[in-house]
């Protein structure tokens, strides 16, 4: 079955220090990969989203390109702010086997210090 | 873009009573929702995916009688734990999904509720 491994935490930075989150993943179909962002006390959003091999997702300073070849799809921003404190989700969507549903990493807290 | 409410974010119940948490789309129609469960420091659990005016569709080993899912309209959805006990203490989610199925679909999430039975 499909499954999301992430990088353990919590995740401490000094403002402006780079960050990377490791995502990899197990899927039997072609799926698309997702990162979520929880911020404290509110819903998941979306944060940015590749569906194919080699695209780049990018969104507010973050990237991370779905690379088929090691199975990953790190999360990575070049200088982090106080206010990218959350917690961030890796999620894949796999359209044959699981009809788009999610599945979802275990999630990675990063805590931003200024 | 879309939101997502979920009401209550806190119930705290009495072992053996039955909680209904509502989900609700605001300013979309939401063909399916999705209802995640969330332990401590651990992944969301896809529970069940549930189509407006059909029958919701559940994960193995999730109970069907146990956890009651209603998609009556567009943008209402709600989870009902029926005689809720202190193993079903946990952090509810729901998403939304507004268009069709494939890779240019979003799903948006609520803020969750959290469970707490005594």
């Amino acid at each position: 079955g499909n499954s999301v491994t992430q990088m353990e935490g919590p995740v401490t930075l000094s403002e402006e220090a780079f960050l990377t989150i490791n995502c990899t993943y197990t899927a039997t179909g072609y799926p698309s990969l997702f990162w979520y962002v929880q911020y404290p006390g509110e819903g998941l959003q979306l944060l940015l989203k590749a569906t194919k091999a080699d695209d780049k997702g990018s969104n507010k300073g973050f990237e991370a390109t779905y690379r088929k070849e090691t199975t990953s799809f790190h999360l990575e921003k070049g200088s982090v702010q106080v206010s990218d404190s959350a917690v961030y989700f890796c999620a894949l969507s796999d359209e044959e086997t699981s009809g788009s549903r999610l599945t979802f990493g275990e999630g990675t807290q990063l805590t931003v210090n200024p | 873009g879309a939101v997502v409410s979920q009401h209550p974010s806190w119930v705290i119940c009495k072992s053996g009573t039955s909680v209904k948490i509502e989900c609700r789309s605001l300013d979309f129609q939401a063909t399916t929702m999705f209802w995640y469960r969330q332990f401590p420091k651990q992944s969301l659990m896809l529970m069940a995916t549930s189509n407006e005016g059909s029958k919701a569709t559940y994960e193995q080993g999730v109970e069907k009688d146990k956890f009651l899912i209603n998609h009556a309209s567009l943008t209402l959805s709600t989870l009902t734990v029926t005689s809720a006990h202190p193993e079903d203490s946990s952090f509810y989610i729901c998403s939304a999904r507004s268009g069709l199925a494939g890779p240019q679909e979003t799903q948006y999430f609520g803020p969750g509720t959290r469970l707490l039975v005594l």
